[in-house]
């Protein structure tokens, strides 16, 4: 699976708009962009996957540049909830692949 | 529709003595997935299987560790001789045959080691 390299750390305001970035510049055709968040001492959770459109869904949009080399993920609205590690993972489609996870982001939203 | 149960949540076990992480999958989904998340560490892929099949264990100590997924209940974790270092989150994920996003995790098991 390709590398993906992320801040380690991140604040956030409350109500704003939260936008991680990701950098995976040796992403091959075949690989999605995937995105999982961990709230403290729970599983991960996903939250959002793209090839090379920009998705959308209740939790997120994920913003994939052209070149397919980096991604944002953007949290329209932060709430406190939102807290957490934020894993950006770069994998190919089918089942049968682990997932690789890397430092994350630490995501903060404060008040 | 259940997710994927992992029990129990909380484990202590004495020096030595043996534990048993039990994950059962999401209904329909016939991929299971072991992580072991040490304190203050991310995730790391311990093995893959499939019903009465493991497919990869490459991230599994080659010691004391054992991982199954028979053709009836749940996929158990094993770990024999339990050391401090043990000490850890075991997560347990499970996937669909035709797989892709939905890799879902259980709320995992943390193992304490005294």
């Amino acid at each position: 699976d390709a590398k993906t390299t992320q801040p380690p750390s991140m604040d956030c305001a409350e109500g704003r708009a939260a936008n991680l970035p990701c950098n995976h510049s040796t992403i091959s055709g075949n690989e999605y962009v995937y995105w999982y968040r961990q709230i403290h001492s729970q599983g991960p959770q996903y939250i959002i996957h793209g090839l090379k459109n920009n998705e959308t869904n209740e939790m997120a949009s994920l913003i994939i540049t052209e070149d397919r080399k980096s991604s944002t993920l953007i949290l329209p609205h932060a709430t406190l909830r939102d807290t957490a590690v934020y894993y950006c993972i770069v994998r190919p489609y089918h089942a049968g692949n682990m997932l690789t996870f890397g430092g994350g982001t630490r995501l903060m939203v404060k008040p | 529709n259940a997710g994927v149960m992992q029990n129990p949540r909380h484990l202590v076990r004495r020096r030595g003595q043996e534990a048993r992480l039990r994950c059962s999958p999401m209904k329909g989904h016939s991929h299971v997935y072991w992580y072991r998340q040490l304190p203050e560490e991310g995730l790391k892929f311990m093995v893959y299987l499939q019903k009465e099949n493991i497919i990869d264990e490459s991230g599994m100590p080659k010691e004391r560790f054992s991982a199954e997924f028979p053709k009836e209940g749940p996929s158990i974790l094993r770990i024999q001789q339990v050391v401090r270092g043990d000490s850890a989150a075991y997560f347990c994920a499970s996937s669909p045959s035709q797989g892709g996003y939905g890799y879902t995790f259980g709320s995992g098991t943390r193992l304490t080691v005294v």
